[in-house]
């Protein structure tokens, strides 16, 4: 079974803070993603990597930059927290493109 | 762009049948697919529809119809443990493939 394992599952951080979400993936998946779910609102991408040292923009990549320099590791940084920016994050990562989406079972983010 | 339209919220009772609609706009089809989520849970992938009609996995089943952009999943002999949100996604057109999803509808089993 694919496991993806996120760092924290609740993190409460103050406003301006710099948050590191850490992500693993344990099956040597090529692809990995960062989404953030809020309710009604569904799921929405953020950024997205193919590759080692390589990331694309999703849907709302404001306000986030991402790392990957290992495979098998994905980070979420949010440069400065804000409090719009509470939310569930998940990280997801799939064989290749097309592939079914694996997810972690989330972060629960708290900026206050 | 992409764009899917599913119901917020459906209930039912244990032993029934229910049907959850997904209607999607994209530029380019490359299926469809289910994922549900418990609560406090991770998405969990049930099915992908790359061709019209059924696909059946025990008690739940997914259908496509690509001239309709619509699909739905079914549930059947509906357990207490289905309560969950389901969510419908299809891939991006221009070749990256990664799933766009729609809100999601909560289902709400009773006894």
């Amino acid at each position: 079974d694919v496991k993806v394992t996120q760092s924290s599952r609740y993190l409460v951080k103050r406003t301006g803070e710099k948050v590191f979400l850490e992500c693993v993936q344990d099956m040597d998946h090529e692809n990995m993603f960062w989404y953030r779910q809020d309710p009604g609102l569904g799921l929405r991408l953020i950024y997205f990597s193919y590759d080692v040292k390589m990331k694309e923009k999703g849907d709302i990549p404001e306000g986030y930059s991402v790392s990957r320099e290992k495979k098998e590791r994905f980070s979420l940084i949010l440069e400065s927290a804000s409090t719009n920016q509470t939310s569930m994050y998940l990280c997801a990562s799939s064989v290749d493109r097309g592939s079914p989406l694996h997810f972690g079972n989330g972060t629960r983010l708290t900026v206050t | 762009g992409q764009s899917l339209e599913q119901p917020s919220e459906v209930t039912a009772v244990e032993g029934a049948i229910v049907q959850i609609n997904c209607t999607y706009q994209t530029s380019g089809f490359y299926g469809l697919s289910w994922y549900q989520q418990h609560d406090g849970g991770a998405p969990t992938f049930l099915s992908y529809n790359a061709l019209d009609g059924l696909e059946e996995t025990g008690r739940f089943s997914s259908f496509l119809s690509r001239s309709d952009s619509y699909g739905y999943l079914l549930l059947q002999e509906l357990q207490m443990k289905d309560s969950a949100s389901y969510f419908c996604a299809v891939p991006a057109s221009g070749g990256s493939y990664i799933p766009t999803f729609g809100r999601g509808t909560s289902l709400i089993v009773h006894p």
